[in-house]
Formats: structure tokens, C-alpha cells, sequence
């Protein structure tokens, strides 16, 4: 149990497009799903807080009109990077935590590698 | 303010050997401790976690940790290490009393077991 899915798992584009990545908890429904970024070798970045039908709640330093968030359903948050750089290059990882049960916990999908060309 | 430190970066053990790969934590409340797992590339696995009750938290694969209140640490342990345990191993740790779930991440420790 506690399964969370991404897709794509990578993506190749090009400087300019935008790119959109889901994260979807497969076997429960998650009220909040959180967005990490992490370079090589680092550690998590929190880059933003997704909860169902509100705006998502951005960490200071990250550009809201650039990394789009949505969660329009209890199990399904989307983030799209637009007009994306070389710099947004990166390991995108979500994670959800079940709106019952282990509410405590994040169970997290397998991440996304975005390389921007 | 909250944080999470993982003194170690790298953490060498024989195969068959006892592992510990520490975390000490700092928040203002009762803090909500948990240890993650990450293979080259993927997502983290939850592995477990201490909310109450019980020091000793036993999770998945084998490991355990000790919270220890005292000390404010949260380290983790495994009695006979496998090469299959090497990876990337991160603490996090939340307030109980936050409005939020959001995690306070630590490092990273990256385990090597040698055969």
C-alpha cells in the first residue's frame, strides 16, 4: 500500500517549452502532496506544498509563476515548469501524505529527471 | 528553530557488521522523527518512523531507532549490515504542534557496505 506513481519518470526539452510532471497516489487519497527538487548528491529541497482545491503554498525563493502546481483531485498534483532553462535541470520528486491513517507520514513517487537542452 | 543534522556524510561498514548512521534533531515541540531510503535515482522509501509511545521503533528491512529524548537524536541501526542496505539514508523531523506537514529534511548520509 501507499503507492505514489510520477509520469513522466524523464523528459528531454527543449529551452523555452514548458514541461508538466504528475504525481498520483495510486491505493489512497492525499490532501496534501508536496513538490522537492534535489541536485546531485544534495538533499531535498522543498519546493512547494500542493493541498486539494487551494493554492499551493510556495517556499520562499521559488517562483510561483514559474513552477505551476495544481491538485485538482484527492489523488493527482501537478507541477509544470514553464518556459524552462538549462538551470531547471533537475530531480523532481513528490510525495503525499494519506488524508487518513498515516497522515503523518509522506510516502514518496520515484521522481522525475528533467534535462532542459 | 527546527533542523536536522546528519554529522556523517559517508558511513563505511562491512558487510555483516552492525550499522548506525546518526541524526540529532532541534524543534521547539515534540518532535515527529522519521528515516527515509534512497537508491541511485529513485524516490525515498519510508523505512520508519517515531511518533509515541515506545523509544525503540522497529521498520522495514531490518532497521530500528532509538529516540532518545535526552540527547535529542533519532540515529538509525541495523544489527548485520548487507551490501543491498548501501544508499543514500535521510532524517526529517516535524513539530507535532506545526499547522503543516512539512518536513525538516537532514544531509544525507550515504552508507557504503563492503563485501
Amino acid at each position: 500500500g501507499a503507492v505514489v506513481s510520477q509520469h513522466p519518470s524523464r523528459v528531454i526539452c527543449k529551452s523555452g517549452t514548458s514541461v508538466k510532471i504528475e504525481c498520483r497516489s495510486l491505493d489512497f487519497q492525499a490532501t496534501t502532496m508536496f513538490w522537492y527538487r534535489q541536485f546531485p548528491k544534495q538533499s531535498l529541497m522543498l519546493m512547494a506544498t500542493s493541498n486539494e482545491g487551494s493554492k499551493a503554498t510556495y517556499e520562499q525563493g521559488v517562483e510561483k509563476d514559474k513552477f505551476l502546481i495544481n491538485h485538482a483531485s484527492l489523488t493527482l498534483s501537478t507541477l509544470t515548469v514553464t518556459s524552462a532553462h538549462p538551470e531547471d535541470s533537475s530531480f523532481y520528486i513528490c510525495s503525499a501524505s494519506p488524508s487518513v491513517g498515516q497522515t503523518d507520514t509522506q510516502y514518496f513517487g520515484p521522481g522525475t529527471r528533467l534535462t532542459v537542452l | 528553530a527546527q533542523s536536522v543534522a546528519q554529522p556523517e556524510d559517508q558511513v563505511n561498514v562491512a558487510e555483516g557488521n552492525p550499522l548506525t548512521v546518526k541524526c540529532t534533531y532541534s524543534v521547539s515541540g515534540n518532535p515527529y522523527l522519521f528515516w527515509y531510503v534512497q537508491y541511485p535515482n529513485r524516490g525515498l522509501q519510508f523505512l520508519l518512523k517515531y511518533i509515541t509511545g515506545d523509544n525503540l521503533v522497529k521498520g522495514s528491512y531490518g532497521f530500528e531507532a532509538e529516540f532518545n529524548k535526552s540527547q535529542t537524536s533519532f540515529h538509525l541501526k541495523k544489527p548485520s549490515a548487507l551490501v543491498s542496505d548501501s544508499a543514500l539514508y535521510f532524517c526529517a523531523v516535524r513539530d507535532s504542534a506545526g499547522n503543516n506537514r512539512k518536513l525538516i529534511w537532514g544531509l544525507g548520509t550515504s552508507l557504503a557496505v563492503n563485501p
